[in-house]
């Protein structure tokens, strides 16, 4: 079965430019998740759906930060202008039932910005 | 806010140890807790869901417990191997999402 699939796996970019970071979740699952690694905080939700709907973006750090999900199998989190504090992992996870099931992670990309 | 505490933040052991995971929560008024792994370069890998009514799952060399009055859960691994080094983390589910705590690094010497 395929996992939660990310692309790009790696992201290098200056300061001010768009970033766009893609998840095709696990079919069938309703819940969507995205959250950002870093060393110094760990592992932070940014923002979930549930069948296509934003239900908490409270941990969007800014208006710089936006996300999507257009239909079941598809998300976008977007991040205009980047900055390099923006720097980390960011991870996309479905799950079925919210944590009701267990979630599943994709591999993460790994976004440098210069 | 809900806040999940991981102690130790690294531990290393002689393969062929038994070993125990900590994990703390603050909010007792959990619906289930997660037990993930994590390779370097890697996404999260989930090892066991505990839900709120049960005590404790089984999985191989792996059990976790959990004690919601405490606000308490262990992950304890049997005879560790090399490739149990890795990092652990615990996230307490509310319902709808995971808190996550920040994981305890295991490197298991050959």
């Amino acid at each position: 079965d395929a996992g939660v699939i990310q692309s790009p796996r790696h992201e290098v970019t200056e300061m001010g430019q768009e970033v766009t970071l893609r998840c095709k979740p696990i079919s069938g699952h309703d819940y969507l998740f995205w959250y950002r690694q870093t060393m110094m905080r760990g592992l932070e939700l940014l923002i979930y759906f549930n069948n296509n709907v934003p239900i908490d973006d409270s941990g969007m750090p800014e208006d710089r930060f936006s996300a999507k999900m257009p239909n079941a199998s598809f998300s976008t989190l977007k991040i205009q202008p980047s900055e390099p504090r923006d720097s980390a992992v960011y991870f996309c996870a479905s799950s079925l039932r919210g944590s009701w099931k267990p979630q599943h992670f994709g591999d993460g990309t790994r976004l440098s910005i210069l | 806010k809900q806040e999940v505490t991981q102690i130790p933040a690294a531990l290393s052991v002689p393969e062929g140890e038994n070993l125990v995971l900590n994990c703390s929560f603050t909010d007792s008024a959990i619906y289930n807790l997660q037990w993930f792994r994590q390779d370097p370069g890697k996404g999260l890998t989930s090892l066991l869901l505990i839900q709120s009514s049960q005590r404790e799952q089984t999985s191989g060399r792996l059990n976790a417990s959990l004690d919601k009055s405490s606000g308490r859960s262990t992950l304890y691994i049997a005879a560790s191997q090399p490739g149990d080094s890795a990092t652990y983390l615990c996230a307490v589910g509310t319902g709808n999402q995971f808190y996550f705590g920040t994981g305890t690094s295991l490197t298991v010497i050959p």
